[in-house]
């Protein structure tokens, strides 16, 4: 099955700076990439996806990568707020329908 | 927004005593997630369903959990019986299949406590 390794665990950079989350995964059929946010006491919520023909999308601060070849996948956020501090989630999608999975969490901490 | 409603939010009981989780998924939505989180294990699918039919319940532990969509609109966890090493955020997550680039959206969780 679906193996996705994601790093760092945690993250702690100064408010206004970059934050780079990093996800590899194993199969090559897997054609779907979710990034999700969680913060305390909610459920994971999504923030940004990118499909397998795709190379990178952007979305105001949130930015996504992907290399196919190499089978990896990044989370660019830039200009970092407070607000941005929660535990971040990637996700790869194989071959069936959603059935998806997730990697470990990356705990952000903007710091004011 | 359309939202997964999961209820109860909280529930703490004793061990031996039977859970029952509830989920709403959005409306339309064809697929439904179960998930259980806790520090050690993460995000870990228990198990999901496509047209209210069984897909794939191969990370629940068949003894003592059970999972069923009694019609579109209810999804029910339960636990039977409840050990303390169930305690944990269960997660219910509904999508729409087919679709390729259709993300799941969760609700947020029932915490559970087993004393």
């Amino acid at each position: 099955g679906e193996n996705v390794e994601q790093h760092p665990s945690t993250l702690s950079v100064q408010e206004g700076d970059s934050a780079v989350i990093k996800c590899t995964y194993s199969d090559s059929a897997s054609n779907y990439f979710p990034w999700y946010k969680q913060e305390l006491g909610k459920g994971p919520q999504l923030i940004i996806d990118i499909r397998s023909n795709v190379g990178e999308k952007k979305d105001q601060r949130i930015a996504v990568t992907l290399n196919k070849t190499a089978k990896h996948f990044s989370l660019h956020i830039t200009e970092t707020q407070p607000e941005d501090s929660a535990v971040y989630f990637c996700a790869a999608r194989g071959g069936g329908y959603q059935k998806v999975t997730f990697g470990t969490g990356t705990k952000l901490q903007v710091i004011p | 927004d359309a939202r997964v409603t999961q209820t109860p939010r909280h529930k703490v009981t004793e061990m031996g005593q039977e859970v029952t989780m509830r989920c709403q998924p959005i409306l339309g939505h064809n697929t439904v997630f179960w998930y259980r989180q806790t520090m050690m294990q993460g995000l870990e699918l228990l198990a999901y369903f496509r047209n209210r039919a069984p897909l794939d319940d191969s990370g629940m532990p068949k003894d003592r959990f059970s999972a069923e969509m009694p019609d579109a609109t209810l999804a029910t966890l339960k636990i039977q019986p409840s050990e303390p090493r169930d305690s944990a955020v269960y997660f219910c997550a509904s999508g729409l299949v087919p679709g390729e680039s259709q993300p799941q959206h969760f609700g947020d969780g029932t915490r559970l406590s087993i004393l």
